[in-house]
C-alpha cells in the first residue's frame, strides 16, 4: 500500500521569498516520487521526479526536492517565488508493487503576493 | 513538446445519459490511463490500458465504465449511465513504458458535470 500526505493545503508567500511545500509518503517498496503542478485551466505538468538516483532532485522553473528516506519526506522548495508560481502542486508516489499506478497527495495551493 | 490532448474540456450531461470522453495520447506512448478528481478530493486512479486491454483498474471502475482505443490515436472513456457522483475532472495520461518510475504525462482534463 502507498499513500501521500501533503501537510499544507494552502501556502501563501511573497514574491521573491522562498517556497516550501511539504510532502510525506508511505510505501511498502522503494518509491518513485514526483511533483506535478497544475496552473488554472491547465493540465498536470511534471516538475521533477525521484527514482533512486541522487536524493536532491532539480526540476523545472527553479524548483528542487530532497528525498529523505529516514523521514519519509519529499519536500519541494524554490529559493525565490515568482508570480507565475501561483498554482496547485501535487506530490505523487509510485511504488514498485503498484506497477506504475500513481497515488496523489491532496494538493497544496500556492498564492504568491506581490 | 508533445502533449496529451483531451476533449471536451467541459461537458454537462443529465443523469442517466451516456458520456464519452476522448483523449489523444502522445504518439509513441504505449500505456494509457484515466484518473479523476472529484471537487475537493484527491486525484485518484481509474484504469490503465496497454495492448488493447485493461492492465489494471480501481474499485471505482465498475461496469458503468469502459475504455477503448478505437483507432491508432484516440483513447476513450465511456460512462454508460451517468450518476451525480460521476461529476469530476477526468484526466487522461500516457507513458512510454510501464516501468516503475517512468514519467506519465497528463492532459488538461475534461470537466464532467452531471445534473
Amino acid at each position: 500500500a502507498q499513500s501521500v500526505t501533503q501537510l499544507d493545503s494552502h501556502v501563501s508567500v511573497s514574491e521573491g521569498t522562498p517556497v516550501l511545500l511539504r510532502c510525506n509518503y508511505s510505501s511498502s517498496y522503494s518509491p518513485s516520487l514526483f511533483w506535478y503542478v497544475q496552473h488554472p485551466n491547465k493540465g498536470l505538468q511534471l516538475l521533477l521526479k525521484y527514482t533512486s538516483a541522487a536524493t536532491l532532485v532539480k526540476g523545472i522553473n527553479g524548483f528542487e526536492a530532497e528525498f529523505k528516506k529516514s523521514e519519509t519526506s519529499f519536500h519541494l522548495t524554490k529559493p525565490s517565488a515568482h508570480m507565475s508560481d501561483a498554482a496547485e502542486y501535487f506530490c505523487v508516489v509510485s511504488g514498485k508493487a503498484a506497477g506504475n499506478k500513481l497515488t496523489f497527495g491532496g494538493g497544496t495551493r500556492v498564492l504568491v503576493k506581490p | 513538446e508533445p502533449e496529451v490532448t483531451q476533449t471536451p474540456s467541459h461537458q454537462v450531461t443529465q443523469m442517466g445519459q451516456e458520456v464519452i470522453l476522448r483523449c489523444v495520447p502522445i504518439s509513441n506512448h504505449l500505456y494509457f490511463y484515466w484518473y479523476r478528481q472529484i471537487l475537493g478530493q484527491k486525484v485518484e486512479f481509474l484504469v490503465s490500458f496497454y495492448n488493447n486491454e485493461i492492465s489494471e483498474k480501481s474499485e471505482i471502475f465498475d461496469d458503468q465504465f469502459s475504455v477503448e482505443r478505437p483507432d491508432g490515436s484516440n483513447f476513450t472513456l465511456k460512462i454508460r449511465s451517468t450518476k451525480l457522483e460521476d461529476s469530476a475532472m477526468y484526466f487522461c495520461a500516457s507513458g512510454e513504458t510501464y516501468t516503475w518510475g517512468n514519467t506519465i504525462y497528463f492532459g488538461e482534463g475534461s470537466w464532467l458535470t452531471v445534473v
